[in-house]
């Protein structure tokens, strides 16, 4: 079964540093996303890429995030200079139909900022 | 920002009753509504969804069922099995160009053998 696979499962990073997190979507899938998970918090929804731009952006991805997919398969978040505040499951997701609809989830990058 | 209601942090059946987990939204807009179950580190997986015009939806043992008016929906899974105890996230999207999808804080199932 297509999955939407993510790495790595758990970064540790120190406060200022950039992080690149990655994902490879399910093939087939025309619309891309990250999310992120607080711990304790809801899921919330970061960014949207279609057609190899952002569609959709929420308050939390100010100019310290970037999203970019590199070839045809990788989608990346980078974060440029890492906050404490940034400790959060990050979740990339996929979707085939119409934005907003069934996304596919990966498994989620722990990312935990020293 | 409370957009999508789960005002119940966590439910526990026994193995083979019911399961009904609810939600409540607050924005009109929202015109497709989606659960999802997440096990401890893993992401959330889909289970099923509804569209804003119609009241009901089945697959299998899972049902979800909507009620425009009152902005509320249901999540009833029967019977219960030990396996689907999760944390169980509603979802909401308001179309219209807007792609996210706007998350519920959870209600976490236990079911008993």
């Amino acid at each position: 079964e297509p999955e939407v696979t993510q790495t790595p499962s758990h970064q540790v990073t120190q406060m200022g540093q950039e992080v690149i997190l990655r994902c490879v979507p399910i093939s087939n899938h025309l619309y891309f996303y990250w999310y992120r998970q607080i711990l304790g918090q809801k899921v919330e929804f970061l960014v949207s890429f279609y057609n190899n731009e952002i569609s959709e952006k929420s308050e939390i991805f100010d100019d310290q995030f970037s999203v970019e997919r590199p070839d045809g398969s990788n989608f990346t978040l980078k974060i440029r200079s890492t906050k404490l505040e940034d400790s959060a499951m990050y979740f990339c997701a996929s979707s085939g139909l119409r934005a907003g609809t069934e996304a596919f989830f990966g498994q989620g990058t722990r990312l935990t900022v020293v | 920002d409370q957009q999508v209601k789960q005002n119940s942090p966590s439910l526990s059946v026994q193995e083979g009753r019911i399961s009904i987990l609810n939600c409540d939204y607050t924005n009109s807009m929202f015109d497709y509504f989606l659960w999802y179950k997440k096990y401890p580190a893993e992401g959330p997986t889909f289970l099923i969804s509804i569209s804003s015009i119609k009241d009901k939806n089945e697959d299998g043992r899972f049902t979800v069922f909507l009620n425009k008016s009152a902005k509320h929906l249901s999540l009833h899974i029967v019977p219960s099995q030990p396996g689907d105890s999760a944390v169980y996230f509603c979802a909401a999207s308001a179309g219209g160009g807007s792609e996210k999808l706007v998350f519920g804080k959870g209600t976490k199932l236990t079911v008993n053998p």
